[in-house]
């Protein structure tokens, strides 16, 4: 089936600076990715749809501001955290549509990346 | 009242024991709905789905849907320690992009 890749899978950084999260498909083109985060022992919460080309589409209440997110490619999009606070400390999941799979079944999803500011 | 409802357990059950794992849910309009399996720090992968009503079984999986009572159902047979997981349900209106609606997760583990 599809792969998605996604790097880091862990990083630590310092309050203030900013943290770039990559995603990439693997062996297919994905023209829309979806970047979600996860607290502990909380579900997924979709925090934007990210369209190659074009602007992405942030969910109610997510800042765009500090939360970046640029498909530049078919098969990359990236999240870059600007200005880190430890509130923004969770893990974050990137997914895209696997063209095998139909309907709203056909989601993969990256490894996730563990973010710690301190 | 959340969209989606899920016990967050843990639910701790022997080797080889039957597994039945839950979710409720509120928006009747929900037709798709699937079972996410993820280890820790890792990303989820699917593991059954199923459309509108109905069961499905794939090996020692079976996954029920009713949605006269908007409750979906995942058993395990013959669960396994490799089973130990987080499981969460996920459930969406309409096909294509359609967004995603996640319940919180059952950390399911399965001791030896």
């Amino acid at each position: 089936g599809a792969v998605v890749s996604q790097h880091p899978s862990w990083v630590i950084c310092k309050s203030g600076t900013s943290v770039k999260i990559e995603c990439r498909s693997l062996d297919f083109q994905a023209t829309t990715m979806f970047w979600y985060r996860q607290f502990p022992k909380q579900s997924l919460m979709l925090m934007a749809t990210s369209n190659e080309g074009s602007k992405a589409t942030y969910e109610q209440g997510v800042e765009k501001d500090k939360f970046l997110i640029n498909h530049a490619s078919l098969t990359l999009s990236t999240l870059t955290v600007t200005s880190a606070h430890p509130e923004d400390s969770s893990f974050y999941i990137c997914s895209a549509r696997d063209p095998g799979r139909g309907g709203s079944y056909g989601y993969t999803f990256g490894s996730g990346t563990r973010l710690t500011v301190v | 009242q959340k969209e989606v409802e899920q016990d967050p357990g843990p639910l701790s059950v022997p080797e080889g024991a039957i597994v039945s794992l839950n979710c409720t849910y509120s928006n009747s309009a929900f037709q798709y709905f699937m079972w996410y399996r993820q280890y820790s720090r890792k990303g989820p992968e699917l593991l059954m789905y199923t459309y509108s009503s109905g069961n499905k079984e794939d090996g020692r999986f079976t996954a029920q849907v009713d949605k006269s009572s908007k409750y979906i159902s995942l058993f395990i047979r013959d669960s396994q320690p490799s089973d130990s997981a987080t499981y969460l349900c996920a459930m969406s209106a309409g096909s294509g992009y359609s967004t995603l609606t996640f319940g919180k997760g059952t950390m399911l583990l399965v001791s030896p």
